[in-house]
């Protein structure tokens, strides 16, 4: 069965430190694996995917993961950490199961401090 | 991608009582999904809802307590039924996650209390 870790359900960076958000997934498919991120009191919104593309991956706001099928692992950096960034944090594998069955981790605050 | 809305944003609701949420995409979707998320907790799946055919339910949800209805391609509803405190979550619903169409978008969710 396909899973996702998180490690850290807390993450505190200063204002202009880097970001790192770790994931690690288990799938016996290739994955397709997607960060999102949720504001307070807000929905979901789509940060970046891979799906077996480019290992890097590039999505909004200057965050981007690296797929590394070695260490299983999609992780999320982003250079220089801004107040904004400040949100709940998650990732999520997908299978095909007739449909894109998705399994999420539990999620990492991102906490940023002046 | 997809503008999804839901309706209520938010509700206050007694223990035994039925809540109704509405969820509406502005473009045609085969495949729309409902999920909960618990305080503090991450995303469970609780149904996938294809126009035309019963929803299929996730291990764990029942259609007496969340009953789907998805009357036509741009909308779904999802019932939380005889409700109780546990129930507090909040529910979204997604599009998305067909052939072609991996990635699943999310709308801005419910906020159920449940007193």
């Amino acid at each position: 069965a396909q899973s996702v870790t998180q490690l850290g359900s807390h993450v505190s960076v200063s204002e202009g430190a880097l970001v790192l958000l770790r994931c690690n997934y288990s799938s016996s498919v290739p994955p397709y694996l997607f960060w999102y991120v949720q504001y307070p009191n807000q929905g979901l919104q789509l940060l970046l995917k891979y799906t077996s593309a480019a290992t890097l991956v590039k999505g909004i706001n200057g965050f981007e993961a690296e797929f590394k099928k070695s260490e299983t692992s999609f992780h999320l950096t982003k250079p220089s950490a801004h107040m904004s960034d400040a949100a709940e944090y998650f990732c999520a594998v997908s299978v095909w199961t007739g449909f894109q069955k998705l399994v999420f981790g539990t999620g990492t605050r991102l906490l940023v401090s002046p | 991608s997809a503008v999804i809305s839901q309706k209520p944003s938010r509700d206050i609701c007694q223990r035994g009582t039925s809540l109704t949420i509405q969820c509406q995409v502005d473009s045609q979707v085969t495949m729309m999904f409902w999920y909960r998320q618990q305080p503090g907790q991450s995303l469970t799946l609780i149904a996938t809802a294809n126009q035309g055919s019963e929803a299929t339910y996730e291990s764990g949800f029942v259609i007496d307590k969340f009953p789907i209805s998805r009357p036509n391609l741009t909308f779904s509803t999802l019932t939380v039924s005889n409700l109780s405190p546990e129930d507090s979550s909040i529910y979204l619903c997604s599009v998305g996650g067909s052939k072609g169409k991996e990635t699943q978008y999310f709308g801005p969710g419910t906020r159920l209390l449940v007193l």
